[in-house]
């Protein structure tokens, strides 16, 4: 299954709101993840089955969508949110999206 | 806090061999289902191997099928990963990485959520 995110980077103030998007090739219900990743820093889950928030993340981080399409939404960005942000499915062998940039703009 | 910690990379021949080992601390460790993850910036982010709680059922992606072997000695609270006949595009940072949830929390094995990571441990493959 290919996961594809768009687009491939965001340049974006704090403060502003956020919505990024994973597609899958087929579909993978509920079965999507979002990982966040810092330079230096190994993936840090974020969303698991689509919309539950991995435990101490932020409720500014929220996930959505079923089937091929999926999004995640941070409602303000922080600082420390900059970063690239990935999707993951586990429906069938885990793949992963090519990622999201979100720069500061 | 739960901490995984990767060693065992290096520079390594086409062809040849490298054992890499994940010390597990903070957690039940026998309770859990392993993986390892490796990243790439010519392949990103791939799912490498599985292997369940007790280590009765294993997976593998078939870019690593017939060359890889994961293992696990709950004694020592380690997860292993041999690498044999190794190529050039088995070059990237290799993870360990935790599935989240206990293995009694799911109805069937299989590689389901990551977390934790560790740091990772890279891997060379050069002449």
């Amino acid at each position: 299954i290919v996961l594809t995110q768009s687009p491939a980077t965001l340049s974006l103030s704090p403060g502003e709101r956020v919505t990024l998007s994973c597609r899958a090739s087929q579909s993978v219900g509920h079965y999507l993840a979002w990982f966040q990743q810092k330079p230096g820093q190994a993936p840090r889950l974020l969303i698991y089955d689509a919309s539950n928030r991995a435990t101490g993340i932020p409720a500014r981080f929220s996930g959505s969508g079923s089937g091929t399409y999926f999004s995640l939404t941070i409602s303000s960005l922080e600082p420390e949110d900059f970063a690239v942000y990935y999707c993951q499915q586990r429906s069938n062998w885990p793949t992963f999206g090519p990622g999201t940039k979100v720069e500061i703009k | 806090d739960v901490q995984l910690v990767e060693s065992g990379g290096g520079l390594v021949q086409p062809g040849g061999s490298l054992r890499l080992s994940c010390v597990a601390s903070g957690f039940t460790f026998s309770d859990y289902e392993m993986n390892w993850v490796r990243q790439s910036p010519e392949k990103g982010l791939e799912w490498v191997a599985y292997i369940s709680s007790g280590g009765s059922t294993i997976y593998y992606a078939d870019s690593v099928k017939g060359r890889f072997i994961i293992s696990r000695d709950d004694a020592k609270n380690s997860l292993y990963l041999q690498m044999n006949n190794l190529r050039a595009d088995d070059t990237s940072l290799y993870y360990c990485v935790r599935d989240r949830h206990p293995a009694s929390y799911y109805d069937r094995s299989g590689p389901h959520w990551f977390d934790p990571w560790g740091h990772g441990t890279l891997v060379t493959v050069s002449s």
